[in-house]
């Protein structure tokens, strides 16, 4: 079963705007990553925020992790374009001594040129 | 180039027939996966392996199987089990251990459709 669940499913904006999307995830975690897809290809790490961060910037993405609402946000700011993509959040769950990443639903987002 | 190299990138399979995805990775990882994907949807968990020669089922194993007698391989085979192959499927790795710093490496995928 998806740990995480990503909301909005489909984001439409302008290019400039800001686009905000949202990560929901159910059990503890060591640390939360974010992901990015085109259409058709593989996905491509953006970044990670660790259990003991509650905030996190690189380049135009910024990253907050609440752990106590089990939440995390990803925001991409002055979007262009080319961030048109699914973006992915995904944490590592661990059964029985092992661990595997689980990922959420993503969000589609389309900024409008 | 370090990464992770799918074959082939379109695949057909007749109703029946047995098909296997290769994962080829450079990368040095321990670990590797196989997620499939629907359109328009997320990802879902195959299989995965930690170490060679052992791997784990992940959240839809049913009518795949998997190998992992090299470290550097992990590939997929679709059984005529699965009833609802068409998809497009990822293959991932990643460095092992309990750090918690762990990014997963993702190769260009397969699109594998039932003909």
């Amino acid at each position: 079963s998806q740990q995480g669940e990503e909301d909005p499913q489909a984001l439409s904006i302008q290019e400039g705007e800001n686009a905000t999307m949202n990560c929901s995830y159910k059990t503890s975690i060591n640390n939360l990553q974010w992901y990015r897809q085109n259409s058709g290809r593989g996905l491509v790490h953006l970044i990670l925020i660790r259990s003991n961060e509650r905030e996190k910037h690189s380049g135009r993405l910024r990253v907050t992790l609440d752990t106590s609402k089990k939440s995390s946000s990803l925001l991409i700011t002055a979007s262009r374009a080319a961030d048109t993509a699914s973006y992915f959040c995904a944490t590592r769950a661990t059964t029985s001594g092992t661990y595997k990443y689980i990922f959420g639903t993503g969000t589609r987002l389309k900024v409008l040129a | 180039d370090g990464g992770i190299t799918q074959s082939p990138k379109y695949l057909f399979r007749k109703e029946g027939q047995n098909v296997t995805l290769s994962c080829e990775q450079n990368l040095n990882h321990d670990a590797m996966y196989w997620y499939r994907q629907d359109p328009g949807q997320g990802l879902r968990l195959i299989y995965y392996s930690q170490i060679v020669n052992d791997f784990q089922k992940g959240d839809i194993a049913e009518g795949y199987s998997v190998s992992r007698e090299k470290k550097e391989s992990f590939p997929l085979t679709v059984t005529s089990a699965q009833k609802n192959p068409t998809a497009f499927y990822l293959c991932a790795s990643s460095f092992a251990g309990t750090g918690a710093g762990n990014t997963i490496y993702f190769g260009e995928g397969s699109w594998l459709t039932v003909v």
